[in-house]
């Protein structure tokens, strides 16, 4: 079965780091590109960003391009989304979603991780 | 303010046919494909439709999706109470370098 499964729930004060988890099984981890998905409380859907895992090639999306980094680790098929500075706006649902690396700009997103609940609050 | 457009609401009795819709411009949904997602409250994104109008492996066929030129709408046909959730349409906006998703239409089962 072709799984997503992200690490669990956070709680950080503003201006503190943190690294949140999706570790992939079921599939080759390297044809498949990683995408995370922000969903603020009550709100919709926004794309972050995605990373090939075969050579950490990475797209932004300009709204959050300097604020979080997306790497990933192939050897244990884990990627990872990281903050250096967390702000109480940071505060949300993270989901990643596997996407195949076809030629054109965008593929389907499936499937989901389960989701990490990230809270920054003083 | 969502760059794709849909309704924040639709509603209908069980058996109707409910349509959703999903406005852009031609640097996303006129330049390439349309993905409709479900999501059930508290739970992550499904992937309902696929390029437009490809339904994936496990969704029933109830679901249908068609895009004309810069405009997508998914369709619910035969509604069900396990249908009440969130629907989100997603494309590529070249434009912008980025996906783009609609705001998400709640559809609610009378």
């Amino acid at each position: 079965e072709v799984q997503l499964v992200q690490s669990g729930a956070e709680v950080r004060k503003p201006g503190e780091s943190l690294r949140i988890s999706c570790k992939a099984s079921g599939y080759s981890f390297a044809s498949y590109w990683i995408n995370w998905v922000r969903q603020m409380p009550g709100k919709g859907l926004e794309w972050m960003g995605r990373i090939d895992p075969t050579d950490s090639h990475t797209n932004y999306s300009p709204s959050f391009q300097g604020h979080v980094t997306i790497s990933a680790d192939e050897s244990i098929s884990t990627a990872y989304l990281q903050w250096s500075s967390l702000k109480a706006s940071d505060t949300a649902i993270y989901y990643c979603a596997r996407e195949p690396t076809t030629s054109g700009p965008l593929d389907w997103f499936d499937p989901w991780g389960q989701g990490t609940l990230v809270t920054v609050s003083s | 303010q969502s760059v794709l457009t849909q309704p924040p609401s639709a509603s209908g009795t069980p058996g109707q046919r409910v349509t959703i819709s999903c406005s852009g411009s031609s640097s996303n949904i006129g330049n390439d494909y349309v993905f409709w997602y479900q999501q059930f409250s508290g739970t992550a994104p499904k992937l309902l439709i696929s390029k437009n109008d490809q339904r994936p492996s496990g969704v029933p066929d109830r679901f249908s999706g068609s895009k004309s030129g810069t405009s997508a709408s998914l369709a619910i046909s035969g509604l069900r109470s396990g249908d009440e959730a969130d629907y989100y349409c997603a494309a590529w906006d070249d434009s912008l370098g980025r996906v783009v998703f609609g705001g998400g239409t709640k559809v609610t089962v009378l």
